[in-house]
């Protein structure tokens, strides 16, 4: 069964920084991509980031470009989401997501499993 | 960048009735289009993919349809469990993706 378990939410405060973590098993990890997917309280869902199954490509959103970092370590089976300069507008629930392609059909921006998220609140 | 619209944003039904959500891209997708459902604190599922695949394990009463700008998401026969918030997604080149702002479906 896939699992992907987020962890490092907290309250923060506005131009602080975070590591939000993501723990995947029931699949080969190292075989998909990842991303982030992240979703304002009330509000819709917005696309954040995504590393390739290798870690040799990472593509943002604009509204998170040069102060978020992605990046993955595939003999822990762990994502991860360095976030700095944070602001009141990215208080959000955070998700990690598997990308349904892998190493074979690539990557499909098409989000099979999903974790349950883990909360962000950037406040003072 | 891509802009998605979904109509309406929130619809009233009832058991039983046939469902049709719409979503509209500011510019072709081709067929680069995703359905999700979510249930208030639970994350989205996914419904459909590639516009009108059906992802594994979702009854075959969802379907989607649609390419270019234009796509639906219909259910034939809605029940008690598809009481939800729908989203589109979109892909589209240089690694943009964007959803839609959602449609909540609620009890007639």
């Amino acid at each position: 069964e896939v699992q992907l378990v987020e962890s490092g939410g907290v309250v923060v405060q506005p131009g602080g920084s975070l590591r939000l973590s993501c723990a995947a098993s029931g699949f080969t990890f190292d075989d998909y991509t990842m991303h982030w997917v992240r979703q304002a309280p009330g509000k819709g869902l917005e696309w954040v980031s995504l590393i390739s199954w290798d870690g040799g490509s990472t593509y943002y959103a604009d509204s998170v470009k040069g102060r978020f970092t992605i990046s993955r370590d595939n003999s822990k089976n762990s994502l991860y989401l360095q976030m700095n300069s944070l602001r009141t507008e990215d208080t959000a629930l955070y998700y990690c997501a598997k990308d349904m392609g892998g190493t074979v059909a690539g990557t499909t921006y098409y989000f099979d499993y999903w974790g349950q998220g883990t909360l962000v609140t950037v406040s003072s | 960048d891509i802009q998605m619209t979904q109509s309406p944003s929130t619809l009233s039904a009832s058991v039983g009735d046939r469902v049709t959500i719409t979503c509209r891209a500011s510019q072709s997708i081709s067929s680069w289009l995703a359905w999700y459902q979510q249930k208030p604190g639970k994350a989205p599922k996914l419904l459909i993919y590639k516009a009108s695949s059906l992802e594994s394990g979702v009854p075959s009463r969802f379907s989607g349809s649609g390419s270019g700008t234009e796509f639906t998401l219909t259910i034939s026969s809605l029940q008690p469990d598809d009481f939800a918030t729908y989203y589109c997604q979109q892909y589209n080149s240089y690694s943009k993706v964007t959803f839609g702002p959602g449609t909540k479906v609620d009890i007639k």
